[in-house]
């Protein structure tokens, strides 16, 4: 069974950069995952697909300071440029047969 | 563009019965899987179920397995979820999202606001 991996909070300044880590457990190092924002009372937003090779793909509206990479198990998302409309919880989610599977969400406070 | 509005939620006893309908727009609804997601209150997100574009396969999570359905109706363009014998641990807010293909094999890239489910005595 695959289980993603996140730590549960990360904090950086406004203007700055800051990278968010997902974990995937071994055996399952090279799925691919989504992330997600969800910001407080919303749903959740889908951010970009990133794959093995460290190769993302977008979702709508996603702005450019958001990027994505990978490094064997891990796969990465990286905010540039923080803004404070960037606060909020991030979560990494992968799939496999029949199972949808979600990290347990990064708490991002912009200071 | 594209649009989830999720209803049917609302209060219930333990044990009892709930249909939530997932009301999609904005997309050719017969191509897309879809899912229901739940998050308890101040939880994680954890994945309830799917159902593939052409209706063919439904799988779901293990903690409701044997007690949810979930179904679609490709002319209303509308997913359901029932849910029976509601525990007080399925207390939630549920939400409905697109699958980005059709075999449920990827992410979910739409989302809805989410419908509130309080399973309490």
């Amino acid at each position: 069974q695959v289980v993603l991996t996140q730590s549960p909070s990360a904090s950086a300044s406004l203007g700055a950069s800051v990278k968010l880590t997902c974990t995937l457990n071994s055996g399952h190092s090279n799925y691919a995952i989504a992330w997600l924002q969800q910001k407080p009372e919303k749903g959740p937003h889908y951010l970009m697909k990133v794959n093995l090779d460290g190769s993302y793909s977008q979702g709508d509206g996603t702005p450019d300071r958001f990027t994505g990479s990978s490094s064997g198990p891990e796969r990465y998302l990286t905010i540039s440029s923080l803004q404070s409309e960037d606060e909020a919880d991030y979560y990494c989610q992968t799939w496999g047969t029949g199972v949808h599977v979600f990290g347990g969400g990064t708490k991002l406070t912009v200071l | 563009q594209v649009h989830l509005v999720e209803s049917g939620g609302g209060v219930v006893r333990p044990g009892g019965s709930l249909r939530l309908s997932c009301a999609a727009s904005g997309f050719t609804f017969s191509s897309h899987g879809m899912h229901w997601v739940r998050q308890a209150p101040g939880k994680g997100l954890e994945w309830v179920a799917v159902i593939w574009y052409d209706g063919s396969n439904q799988y779901f999570g293990d903690s409701v397995k044997g007690r949810f359905t979930i179904s679609r109706d490709d002319f209303m363009n509308t997913v359901y979820l029932q849910m029976d014998s509601l525990r007080v641990e399925d207390t939630a807010v549920y939400y409905c999202a697109r699958d980005q293909g059709g075999d449920g094999h990827n992410p979910l890239d739409y989302w809805g606001q989410g419908t509130l489910v309080t399973v309490s005595s």
